[in-house]
């Protein structure tokens, strides 16, 4: 079944530290990929996302993501935490011709001042 | 003003009761969906409709049923609430690819601020 595995259900790091947060899908044909961003009481927003081309994809806020075809890999980075990226990021995929999205479980980002 | 908007933000409901909730949305997408959110679980697809015509069931349809009224309009009922349905309920639209793009529907979906949920 396809799936999409987020590692780490929560993730703490300092303001100015790296983020790194991980995804990896079950496909073995390359899908469409997505990261959204959940901030407190509002719905999801579209922080960056992979269709073809170059593989890494820059978001915004400064975020961006690589996709990595032989790692099943889409992880999300940005080099220097911000105290308002605290929130809860979703990995999401869509399979090439498919209709239906399948989301991670998310991982909470906490930012320590 | 939003895009995609729900109504209401917050209920709380006894078990039994029939519940709805609407989505609207001004973004002119042909492609409806409702999905809940539970901790820990991400997001599951309850219904998505294509159009105003074509309705489908999701993973966790059951005891849910959803209605388009129009192009711009899903709504989503509970039949006969229970416990186990108290959650956040997220409306999300989307488009498809324009013509000469890929196959499918590889845009992101747009999201509304979501309905928090709760079954006493």
């Amino acid at each position: 079944a396809q799936s999409v595995t987020q590692l780490g259900s929560h993730v703490s790091v300092s303001e100015g530290a790296l983020v790194l947060l991980r995804c990896n899908y079950s496909s073995s044909v390359p899908p469409y990929l997505f990261w959204y961003v959940q901030y407190p009481n509002q719905g999801l927003q579209l922080l960056l996302k992979y269709t073809t081309g170059a593989t890494l994809v820059k978001g915004i806020n400064g975020f961006e993501a690589e996709f990595k075809k032989s790692e099943t890999s889409f992880h999300l980075t940005k080099p220097s935490a911000h105290m308002s990226d605290a929130a809860e990021y979703f990995c999401a995929v869509r399979y090439t011709g498919g209709f239906k999205t399948i989301f991670g479980a998310g991982t909470r980002l906490f930012v320590k001042a | 003003d939003a895009d995609v908007t729900q109504t209401p933000r917050n209920r709380i409901t006894k078990t039994g009761k029939r519940i709805m909730l609407e989505c609207s949305q001004t973004k002119g997408h042909d492609r409806m969906y409702w999905y809940r959110q539970d901790p820990g679980l991400g997001l599951r697809l309850i219904y998505y409709s294509f159009d105003v015509k074509d309705i489908n069931k999701g993973e966790i349809s059951d005891g849910y049923s959803v209605s388009r009224q129009a192009q711009a309009k899903f709504s989503l009922s509970l039949e006969s609430a229970i416990p186990n349905q108290t959650a956040l309920y997220f409306c999300a639209t989307s488009t498809v690819a324009p013509a000469g793009g890929f196959s499918g529907d590889y845009n992101e979906q747009f999201f509304g601020p979501g309905t928090r949920l709760t079954v006493l």
